[in-house]
């Protein structure tokens, strides 16, 4: 039974760099997507960005300044890093496997519990 | 980007009544469009997706169709566990996007 865990701080201050990491337990990384997605309390889910297990990226254009997403596949984990965060960027944070590479196959069927980020001094 | 725009944004059902969702995309997206179950405290969970197939475990009392830029989401017999905020989502195009969701209540 596959399971993602992010882990990170829960506070970070005002123009700091928002750094969160997701660990992939009971299944290779391999052949999939690995996206970042987040929710603002009580609002919608926003899709910030994807990684492939070789390292291939795409990013929300809005937020694409602001985020690196990368790869340790000898860890099993993806990290998600936003750089000068302000109040808007607080939400609770998903990490989740997005699509497998070869094909048609289930979207999104894994995804971590989340973890709230709050940016506040 | 593409927008996804569901309606009703809420609705209010009872147990037993057959409820059905709608998703219009901005732009085309052929049969792209999942949907995902979110309950209160938990991460979204994909009952549909490619517009139309169940995923693995989910009742089958939920099913999806539509193509094109208009989408469906039915629950022919709403379940008490069924209350919750229901979101489609496409990825025919980065960057996907997720409608604003719609609350059963």
């Amino acid at each position: 039974q596959m399971q993602l865990q992010e882990s990170g701080p829960g506070l970070v201050k005002p123009s700091e760099t928002l750094s969160l990491t997701c660990t992939v337990s009971g299944g290779s990384m391999s052949n999939y997507y690995w996206s970042w997605i987040r929710q603002p309390p009580g609002k919608g889910l926003e899709w910030i960005g994807y990684i492939f297990y070789r390292g291939s990226i795409n990013y929300k254009p809005s937020l694409k300044s602001r985020v690196t997403i990368s790869v340790d596949t000898s860890k099993n984990q993806f990290s998600l890093k936003l750089s000068s965060v302000t109040a808007a960027d607080t939400a609770i944070y998903y990490c989740a496997r997005d699509r497998p590479a070869d094909g048609p196959g289930v979207p999104f069927d894994h995804w971590g519990q989340g973890t709230l980020v709050t940016v506040s001094s | 980007d593409f927008q996804l725009t569901q309606s009703p944004s809420s609705l209010s059902a009872s147990v037993g009544d057959r409820v059905t969702l709608t998703c219009r995309a901005s732009q085309y997206i052929s049969t792209y469009l999942n949907w995902f179950q979110q309950k209160p405290g938990k991460a979204p969970k994909v009952l549909i997706y490619a517009a139309s197939t169940l995923q693995s475990g989910v009742p089958s009392r939920f099913s999806g169709s539509g193509s094109g830029t208009d989408f469906s989401l039915t629950i022919s017999s709403l379940q008490p566990e069924d209350f919750a905020t229901y979101y489609c989502q496409q990825n025919y195009i980065t960057p996907w996007t997720f409608g604003q969701g719609t609350k059963v209540e």
